[in-house]
């Protein structure tokens, strides 16, 4: 039922770069609305990692950072850490007729070689 | 601290009805958008339900004419209630707190209440 489509998986080596895409639609990120990243572990609720396309929470640190353009967004982790192997969301709004109001990714295990 | 608090899950048979509670904890539910998230063993993330500051209540296509969320400021919670329990509503449910507007991110996040509808 995503409207949001991401890899299922990413990896790399401790301190390399990865990036995660979110690919949408014109009745989503096309249309202009926000993206926002949220970040998992297992048995754990999600976490707001990004906000409104790149902008980070307080205490989030600045190795995570994202970006929109068109129909798409990225995550990209810069300098990868072993505390980074989680479950990562992309989320933004739709306006589509067979979506619900507030659309997720499905969903990117990112895991640390 | 801004806590969410759920309760109320548990193993319910097909066709029951079963109420959530998420309780607020650091801040008033009366001013803020809140929502129901819900995510199924091993899925992902799946938005349930809204309720906006005014009254407004909107749902996912999925759970609409069976769920039904509410806001009780005066003990500043926010339920949902869910009738006609299928299988495919078994999951975690999450209560969520929007940031400010109702296009904002969900900010605040409880720990989730498991939902197990089965015979």
């Amino acid at each position: 039922q995503s409207v949001l489509t991401q890899p299922p998986s990413v990896s790399g080596a401790p301190g390399q770069r990865v990036t995660i895409s979110c690919t949408g639609s014109n009745s989503n990120i096309g249309a202009g609305y926000n993206v926002h990243w949220y970040q998992q572990f297992p048995g754990t609720a999600p976490k707001l990692l990004i906000y409104d396309n790149n902008n980070r929470p307080s205490g989030v640190p600045d190795r995570f950072s994202g970006s929109k353009s068109g129909t798409s967004a990225s995550l990209v982790i810069t300098g990868l850490q072993g505390e980074d192997e989680a479950d990562y969301y992309c989320q933004s709004y739709d306006t589509g007729l067979t979506a619900s109001d507030y659309v997720f990714g499905t969903g990117t295990k990112v895991t640390v070689l | 601290e801004v806590q969410l608090v759920e309760s109320g899950g548990g193993l319910i048979q097909p066709g029951g009805s079963l109420r959530l509670s998420c309780s607020a904890s650091g801040f008033s539910v009366s001013d803020k958008y809140m929502s129901w998230v819900r995510q199924a063993p091993g899925k992902g993330l799946e938005w349930v339900s809204g309720t906006y500051t005014g009254g407004s209540t909107y749902y996912a296509n999925s759970v609409r004419g069976r769920f039904t969320i509410s806001r009780d400021n005066s003990k500043n919670t926010v339920d949902l209630q869910m009738n006609s329990l299928r299988a495919d509503d078994t999951a975690v449910y999450y209560c969520a707190r929007f940031a400010t507007h109702r296009r904002s991110p969900f900010d605040i996040w409880g720990q989730g209440t498991m939902v197990t509808v089965s015979s």
